[in-house]
């Protein structure tokens, strides 16, 4: 397996401009994560989908942000406007359900890179 | 309610000594202990995990944690470090508290010097 796709890797972008970032889970993964990662404030989970349903987005920073997972093998991280402070790394993560002999270790892809300027 | 605390945000330390990298948890419900590696400019990576049985458990590089039950911690320790292990490890804990639930530590940035 190709492990977890994302894309772009670096993104740079001016203040004001929307922003996508993609993921490709793990084939036959059941939960998707999307997290973001700054020096100031380390890793954060910013939302999760189990089943290409949004779980828990209590980690979304605020309207400017929000995810879409149309298909079990695709999700989409959109900030509308962009913000300077937005500059960090995100990360997209799948796992296996929880329990039935699994134990939900994720599986990171390599990041974007977000350069907001 | 579930956290992690890593107690210590860098730990230098010179090549082929000891180290220890300090994890505590909390958590009400029975859980599963992971620590993740992230190397520069790259995404985590399990490095190791407990779910049950032996509280001793390794990794195929050398590293072993201990989960001890009575202290809540699930600390990541290596005998003898190379100049290669300089990463970040980050502690997690899974567990079912009325859906999943994974947290992570804040990270500990280990420094390897020659």
């Amino acid at each position: 397996d190709a492990g977890v796709i994302q894309s772009p890797r670096h993104e740079v972008t001016e203040m004001g401009q929307e922003v996508t970032l993609r993921c490709k889970p793990i084939s036959g993964h059941d939960y998707l994560f999307w997290y973001r990662q700054t020096m100031m404030r380390g890793l954060e989970l910013l939302i999760y989908f189990n089943n290409n349903v949004p779980i828990d987005d209590s980690g979304m920073p605020e309207d400017r942000f929000s995810a879409k997972m149309p298909n079990a093998s695709f999700s989409t991280l959109k900030i509308q406007p962009s913000e300077p402070r937005d500059s960090a790394v995100y990360f997209c993560a799948s796992s296996l359900r929880f329990g039935e002999g699994t134990t939900g270790e994720q599986y990171f892809g390599p990041g974007t890179r977000l350069t907001v300027t | 309610a579930q956290s992690v605390t890593q107690l210590d945000s860098q730990v230098p330390v010179f090549e082929e000594a000891p180290v220890e990298l300090r994890c505590n948890y909390s958590s009400s419900v029975s859980v599963y202990l992971f620590w993740y590696v992230q190397y520069p400019n790259q995404g985590l990576q399990l490095l190791l995990k407990y779910l049950s049985g032996s509280t001793l458990v390794e990794s195929i590089n050398g590293f072993e944690a201990e989960f001890n039950k009575s202290q809540t911690s699930f600390h990541l320790r290596k005998p003898s470090v190379h100049i290669s292990d300089t990463a970040e490890y980050f502690c997690a804990v899974s567990g079912w508290t009325g859906g999943f639930k994974t947290i992570f530590g804040a990270g500990t940035r280990l420094f390897v010097k020659a």
